[in-house]
């Protein structure tokens, strides 16, 4: 079982639609969580992090279940500039190890 | 740019060649990350580096693959005798260690071994 579980996708989603990411893992020890984007050859890029009080920026928002050891990202009002993949990262704790552990990535296509 | 960059950003070279890699952290960052991200696939970390000492190396790490950050500022990473499995982008992040920690990523280093 992978550490950390997305699906693939591809979204294909309308501009304005709503879209909610999804994403497990595997280690109940596991203390930070984020989102990262990444575009097409590029290098990923934090997007937000993810608090157990769930947290919002902008059109994003970001909630965590620590006894489901579930992760959401939700994307209103989308647009073009929305396409990438999102990636959600675990950190088992910066006491610890600062290595983040990563799921294989959504992909978010928004057309016109 | 004060972000953190990385050399060279393309690679091609032959089966059984050595090829290094550069990393130049963010300048006041005390750990230094390597991740390797195929096709696909979410970056796999590698190793990292607090200063200068490396304390955790992956699984992943053969022993063709070595790290160093010998003064605690910029990294290399070497890959001896490539095979073509080892064709990747190479990631490097920074982060400054103190309490909540993010890791800021480099451009990679796209390798492709042939």
């Amino acid at each position: 079982r992978k550490e950390v579980e997305q699906d693939p996708g591809p979204f294909n989603v309308p501009e304005g639609a709503t879209v909610a990411f999804n994403c497990t893992y595997s280690n109940s020890a596991s203390q930070s969580f984020f989102w990262y984007r990444q575009d097409c050859r590029k290098e990923p890029k934090l997007l937000m992090s993810v608090y157990s009080s769930g947290n919002e920026d902008g059109r994003f928002t970001a909630q965590l279940n620590r006894a489901s050891q579930y992760i959401s990202l939700l994307i209103r009002d989308s647009k073009l500039s929305d396409s990438a993949t999102y990636l959600c990262v675990v950190n088992l704790g910066s006491g610890n190890t600062g290595k983040l552990i990563f799921g294989q990535g959504t992909t978010l296509q928004v057309k016109p | 740019d004060t972000g953190v960059s990385q050399n060279p950003r393309h690679k091609i070279t032959k089966r059984g060649q050595n090829v290094t890699f550069r990393c130049d952290p963010i300048s006041e960052h005390n750990r230094l990350y390597w991740y390797r991200q195929t096709l696909g696939q979410g970056p796999e970390f590698l190793t990292y580096f607090q200063n200068e000492a490396q304390l955790e190396k992956s699984r992943l790490l053969s022993d063709r693959f070595s790290a160093e950050r010998p003064k605690g500022s910029f990294s290399t990473l070497e890959i001896q005798r490539t095979e073509q499995g080892d064709s990747a982008m190479y990631l490097c992040a920074s982060s400054l260690f103190s309490g909540e920690e993010t890791q800021y990523f480099g451009p990679g280093t796209r390798l492709l071994v042939l």
